[in-house]
């Protein structure tokens, strides 16, 4: 049984240019979460999806976007990239979006913005 | 809002002592659930622990265990006789009771074991 991947696993971009990072949630799990982590620090929710809709957003800008798929997986897009948005963007996943449910995490995507 | 905050930035022991690592947090919400996951240098938050707010009662799995006071608002983690393979980053982490609620996590904690 497969847990959440994330592709690709590391990824260099130019400032200004835009960047897609995909996610598949663990067999069974229906909600994708996005969260950003940057060096030395806890990872910031950006924002969560569920049934192809974005539920529930953090504190992050427009330039920050996502989709669900019908097979719930998910994309992080980002335009107009800075250099502040190196970081770890880690993708989890539930089965429902209680508040009671478990979230697994995949290995993340290290972007680094040049 | 909500907050986790973990004060010990970096902890180093020896193979075999015990360590608590440190978990505060702020909510208005009655009911809430508090997480702990472990960040191995691969980068993936692995789940240790979820506990009710409504369920104070002390969990030991292994060597781990974890005590839980609101009156306090604290969420320790204790591993006993610590191992190298423990070696990692540490989060807390805090969730409300509605729908579609996010993780607010602590800045973590880096636990460094040597043998």
């Amino acid at each position: 049984d497969a847990g959440v991947t994330q592709s690709p696993t590391h990824l260099i971009k130019t400032r200004g240019q835009q960047v897609t990072l995909r996610c598949s949630p663990k067999s069974g799990h229906d909600t994708v979460s996005w969260y950003q982590q940057a060096l030395g620090q806890g990872p910031q929710f950006i924002f969560q999806y569920y049934e192809e809709e974005e539920r529930q957003r953090g504190n992050f800008p427009d330039r920050f976007s996502g989709h669900q798929f019908p097979n719930y997986s998910s994309e992080l897009n980002v335009n107009a990239l800075l250099l502040g948005d190196s970081a770890l963007y880690l993708c989890a996943s539930s089965r429902g979006s209680g508040p009671n449910t478990e979230a697994f995490f995949g290995q993340g995507t290290r972007l680094t913005v040049v | 809002a909500q907050k986790v905050t973990q004060a010990q930035t970096e902890i180093s022991v020896v193979e075999k002592e015990d360590v608590t690592l440190d978990c505060v947090y702020e909510t208005r919400d009655t009911t809430y659930y508090l997480f702990w996951y472990k960040q191995p240098p691969s980068g993936e938050l692995v789940f240790l622990i979820r506990r009710n707010s409504f369920d104070e009662q002390n969990e030991i799995s292994g060597r781990y265990s974890w005590n839980f006071q609101k009156s306090t608002s604290s969420f320790n983690f204790t591993i006993t006789a610590s191992q190298v393979v423990d070696s990692a980053v540490y989060f807390c982490a805090l969730r409300g009771n509605t729908g579609f609620q996010k993780l607010v996590f602590g800045t973590g904690t880096r636990l460094l074991v040597s043998p």
